[in-house]
């Protein structure tokens, strides 16, 4: 069973579209976190839940908005996409502070 | 406010080889340190960690980090590579402190192991 899944695995879409990006946890965590990581394999942090409330968000665009339905699902969902935003996106889960992260496997996001 | 830096984006080395991966943090709290691998086409998976007690750690596959606090480095090691370790190896530090906080990764060392 794969720990943490999100899906799609690509998404390749023309600038200005919105779509969503899914993650799921089976490891029974309560803090989930979105990651980006850009062309130079630089990861940097974009939000953080736990239990289903925002803990961390970093100066990211307000195009950005995350959604958790609960702590086992954290989303994300991204407006009028730039052709900056073409990335490799992660999703991961932790037991709590200062924990290890596990990650999914990552979508990778190309804007045209 | 944390930083990692990995001195070395690349490094090639042959089969059987060691390798030292270097990682030097800066931060004014403790912190807790850890190694990520990175296969191609995948998420990172946690290869170390020390959070206390022996500054030596190891991992099941043969990697080992040392922790030196007066130097504030975290460096990697293996004494022999095989062509399976061929991946991206990332440092991160975490403060120890309560509540939630970031994960500062570095850059990323990409290890090429040649056959």
């Amino acid at each position: 069973d794969t720990a943490v899944s999100q899906t799609p695995k690509y998404l390749v879409t023309q600038m200005g579209n919105d779509k969503s990006i899914k993650c799921e946890q089976n490891l029974g965590h309560d803090t989930m976190y979105w990651y980006k990581q850009d062309s130079k394999k630089f990861l940097k942090i974009m939000f953080s839940y736990n239990n289903k409330e925002l803990i961390i968000n970093e100066t990211v665009p307000n195009r950005f908005s995350p959604k958790s339905p609960d702590k086992a699902h954290l989303n994300l969902h991204i407006n009028s996409l730039e052709l900056g935003d073409s990335a490799v996106y992660f999703c991961a889960s932790s037991q709590g502070p200062n924990s290890p992260l596990h990650f999914g496997n990552g979508t990778r996001l190309t804007v045209t | 406010a944390q930083s990692v830096t990995q001195l070395d984006s690349q490094v090639p080395v042959f089969e059987e080889a060691p390798v030292e991966l270097r990682c030097n943090y800066s931060s004014s709290v403790s912190v807790y340190l850890f190694w990520y691998v990175q296969y191609p086409n995948q998420g990172l998976q946690l290869l170390l960690k020390y959070l206390s007690g022996s500054t030596l750690v190891e991992s099941i596959n043969g990697f080992e980090a040392e922790f030196n606090k007066s130097q504030t480095s975290f460096h990697l090691r293996k004494p022999s590579v095989h062509i399976s370790d061929t991946a991206e190896y990332f440092c991160a530090v975490t403060p120890i402190s309560g509540g939630y906080q970031k994960v500062t990764f570095g850059i990323g060392t990409k290890l090429q192991v040649i056959p």
